[in-house]
């Protein structure tokens, strides 16, 4: 079964609105995650890491003040994207590791689809 | 920088026929290769790995050898299944959490 939900699986909203999409760890902390985003027909990018209790950092070119990221606990991490517009309609996943090291699995969520319209 | 480029899809294949994905990729350093497969609905599962050159990563009947002289990863099964169908994203690793993914294959088998 799935060790990392995201929710929702696919939203729709208006155009000038925030939307959130949270990220779980089911079975055990995260101390680190992460957020992709993917365009049709192109690779997953990474947008930003999140460590708990700290801020997030982001990747180049990506908005910090338009993609909020919150790690506040060890099993759940949120993205919001504020004031959403239709280039923003992409599909965003989410993944998440109980430590650090390359020994500790990466799990990843099942997506969110975001459209904006 | 790192990059990954993988064929692009969609591969359509019959039952029990023989799949390659290509992949190859461009690093710094020796970096981790993956696999990765995404059923309908689900999210990204580990398929397989290497995590040095010659080294053959397996699981479920898909193989994929890291090729340092070619840079490459290719997939590959014997005989696919309908059970199959579903994306799969090559991805490397350069010594962080950070990954590099390919664009994904998405694969459909028929039965």
């Amino acid at each position: 079964g799935a060790v990392v939900s995201q929710h929702p699986s696919r939203v729709i909203c208006k155009s000038g609105t925030s939307v959130k999409i949270e990220c779980r760890s089911l079975d055990f902390q995260a101390t680190t995650m992460f957020w992709y985003r993917q365009f049709p027909k192109q690779s997953l990018m990474l947008m930003a890491t999140s460590n708990e209790g700290s801020k997030a950092t982001y990747e180049q070119g990506v908005e910090k003040d338009k993609f909020l990221i919150n790690h506040a606990s060890l099993t759940l991490s949120t993205l919001t994207v504020t004031s959403a517009h239709p280039e923003d309609s992409s599909f965003y996943i989410c993944s998440a590791t109980p430590g650090e090291g390359l020994g500790n699995t990466i799990y990843f969520g099942e997506g969110s689809w975001l459209t904006v319209v | 920088g790192n990059s990954v480029t993988q064929m692009e899809g969609p591969v359509t294949l019959s039952e029990e026929a023989f799949l390659t994905i290509n992949c190859t990729y461009t690093a710094t350093g020796y970096p981790s290769l993956f696999w990765y497969v995404q059923y309908p609905g689900e999210g990204l599962q580990l398929l397989l790995k290497a995590t040095k050159a010659d080294d053959k990563g397996s699981n479920k009947g898909f193989e994929a050898t890291y090729r340092k002289e070619t840079t490459s990863f290719h997939l590959e099964k014997g005989s696919v299944q309908v059970s199959d169908s579903a994306v799969y994203f090559c991805a490397l690793i350069d010594g962080t959490y950070k990954y590099i993914f390919g664009t994904g294959t998405r694969l459909k088998v028929l039965a």
